[in-house]
C-alpha cells in the first residue's frame, strides 16, 4: 500500500524559505505523480504543484514565482520548497499522490502544520 | 481559474437521515477527452482527506454505496444516505479538468 509522511519544521519566520519532505513507502516516485496541497486556516484548500513521474514540474501560477517541487529518487522522496513566506502562507501542507494530471488524489500523508510567524 | 462554488457551507443531519451537496463550476468540467473530473472528498476530524468519489460518480475503493455523485457540466451533487457518525466531517469537491485545480470552499456535516 501506498504510504506518504511530511516532515519539515512547523515555524518558518517571515521572509525565509518553508522546506518539507514527503517520505513514499509501497510506491516508487518514478511512477505516477506526486502532489503538494494546502489548508488554510478557515478551511479553504489549495492545489499547489506536483512533479512526475519523469520529474517534469507543475505549479499552481498562484505560486509559480516561489515554489520548486524537486525529487530523490533514490530515497523515494520529493520535496516542496516555497521562498519568501509569509504570514498567509500559514498552512497545513499535504503530499499526495494522482496517477495522472486528470485523476484525482488518491493517496496523501497526515499532514504538517506549517506556521509563519516571526 | 475555474472557480468551484460549494453549498452549503454547513450542513445539520440526523443520524440515519440523508444529506446533500451541491458543487457548481464557473465553466463546464467536460474535459476534451469527453470525460468530466469532479471529484469529492471526505476530511474527517484529525485525518487527511479521502477520496470518496471520483469523475463524477464513480466510488472509490472501499467507499460505501450511501455514498452517490451525480452531476454534469457545471452542476454537481454529492449524496449521503443513512447518515453514519463516522460519515461527520468536511466534505469538498475538486475539479482537475481546468489547470490549476481548484477546490470547493467545503461543507461541514455536523449533528443536527
Amino acid at each position: 500500500e501506498v504510504q506518504l509522511q511530511e516532515s519539515g519544521p512547523g515555524l518558518v519566520k517571515p521572509s525565509q524559505s518553508l522546506s518539507l519532505t514527503c517520505s513514499v513507502t509501497g510506491y516508487s516516485i518514478t511512477s505516477n505523480y506526486w502532489g503538494w496541497i494546502r489548508k488554510f486556516p478557515g478551511n479553504k484548500m489549495e492545489w499547489m504543484g506536483y512533479i512526475s513521474y519523469s520529474g517534469s514540474t507543475s505549479y499552481n501560477p498562484s505560486l509559480k514565482s516561489r515554489i520548486s517541487i524537486t525529487r530523490d529518487t533514490s530515497k523515494n522522496q520529493f520535496f516542496l520548497q516555497l521562498n519568501s513566506v509569509t504570514t498567509e502562507d500559514t498552512a497545513t501542507y499535504y503530499c499526495a499522490r494522482t496517477t495522472t494530471v486528470v485523476t484525482p488524489f488518491d493517496y496523501w500523508g497526515q499532514g504538517v502544520m506549517v506556521t509563519v510567524s516571526s | 481559474d475555474v472557480v468551484m462554488t460549494q453549498t452549503p457551507v454547513s450542513l445539520p443531519v440526523s443520524l440515519g437521515g440523508q444529506a446533500s451537496i451541491s458543487c457548481r463550476s464557473s465553466q463546464s468540467l467536460v474535459h476534451s477527452n469527453g470525460n468530466t473530473y469532479l471529484h469529492w472528498y471526505l476530511q474527517k476530524p484529525g485525518q487527511s482527506p479521502q477520496l470518496l468519489i471520483y469523475r463524477v460518480s464513480n466510488r472509490f475503493s472501499g467507499v460505501p454505496d450511501r455514498f452517490s455523485g451525480s452531476g454534469s457540466g457545471t452542476d454537481f451533487t454529492l449524496k449521503i444516505s443513512r447518515v453514519e457518525p463516522e460519515d461527520l466531517g468536511d466534505y469538498y469537491c475538486l475539479q482537475s479538468t481546468h489547470f490549476p485545480y481548484t477546490f470547493g470552499a467545503g461543507t461541514k456535516l455536523e449533528l443536527k
